[in-house]
C-alpha cells in the first residue's frame, strides 16, 4: 500500500520569499510523483511529476520538485512566490498501476502575505 | 476548449431526496473518477472507470452509485443523500488509465454539496 504524507496544512510566506511544500511518501514498489495545484473555486491541475530519470523536475511557472528516494520525500520549492502562487497544493503517488492507483496526501494551503 | 463539465456547480438538498452530479468530458478520454474533499482529509476516490460499461469503487463508494453508458459521461448518483455526504466533489478525467505517464487526470471545477 502506498501513502503520502504533507507535514503542514498551511504555509505562510511573505511575498517574494522562498517557499518549500513538504511532501513525504511511502510505497513497496517504485513510484511516480505528482504534484497538483487548485486555485480557489477550481478543480486541481497537474503542476509537475516525476516518472524517471532526473530527479529534479520543473513547472513552466518556477516550481521545482527533488526527487530523493533515501528520504523518500518529493519536496516542492519555489525560490521567490508571488501573490497569485496562493493556492492549494497537492501531492499525489502512484505506484504505476493506473490513475486508480493514485493516491493524493491531504494538501498544503499556500498563504502569501504582502 | 478541452474540459471536463461538472453540473450542477452548487447544489442544496435534503436528506433522501436522489440526486445526480453529471460530468462530461470532450477529450475522448478514456478513465473517468470521482472525488470528495473534504478539510483534513484531501481527496478520497469514490468510484472509477476504465471504459464504457466498466466501472469499479475506490476508497469511499458507500452511498453513491455512478454509470458510463457513454464514453464522455460518468454521472454521480446519490440515491439517498445524508448530512455526512456534504462535501466538494470532483469528476475528474484521464486519456488512459495510466496516468503514471503522460496522461495526467484533468479535473472539472467541482460542485459543492449539502445536504440537510
Amino acid at each position: 500500500a502506498q501513502s503520502v504524507t504533507q507535514l503542514d496544512s498551511q504555509v505562510p510566506v511573505f511575498e517574494e520569499a522562498p517557499v518549500e511544500l513538504r511532501c513525504n511518501y511511502s510505497s513497496s514498489v517504485s513510484v511516480y510523483l505528482f504534484w497538483y495545484v487548485q486555485y480557489p473555486n477550481q478543480g486541481l491541475q497537474l503542476l509537475l511529476k516525476y516518472l524517471s530519470g532526473s530527479t529534479l523536475v520543473e513547472s513552466i511557472n518556477g516550481f521545482e520538485a527533488e526527487f530523493n528516494k533515501s528520504q523518500t520525500s518529493f519536496h516542492l520549492r519555489k525560490p521567490s512566490v508571488h501573490i497569485s502562487d496562493t493556492a492549494e497544493y497537492f501531492c499525489a503517488v502512484s505506484d504505476g498501476g493506473g490513475a486508480d492507483g493514485l493516491t493524493f496526501g491531504k494538501g498544503t494551503h499556500l498563504i502569501i502575505q504582502p | 476548449e478541452a474540459q471536463v463539465t461538472q453540473n450542477p456547480r452548487y447544489l442544496i438538498t435534503v436528506t433522501g431526496k436522489k440526486l445526480t452530479v453529471t460530468c462530461s468530458q470532450n477529450m475522448n478520454h478514456e478513465y473517468m473518477s470521482w472525488y470528495r474533499q473534504d478539510p483534513g482529509l484531501g481527496l478520497r476516490q469514490i468510484y472509477y472507470s476504465m471504459n464504457v460499461e466498466v466501472t469499479d469503487k475506490g476508497d469511499v463508494p458507500e452511498g453513491y452509485k455512478v454509470s458510463r453508458k457513454e464514453k464522455r459521461n460518468f454521472p454521480l448518483i446519490l440515491e439517498s443523500p445524508s448530512p455526512n455526504q456534504t462535501s466538494l466533489y470532483f469528476c475528474a478525467s484521464s486519456l488512459l488509465a495510466l496516468s503514471s505517464y503522460n496522461s495526467p487526470l484533468h479535473f472539472g471545477n467541482g460542485t459543492r454539496l449539502t445536504v440537510t
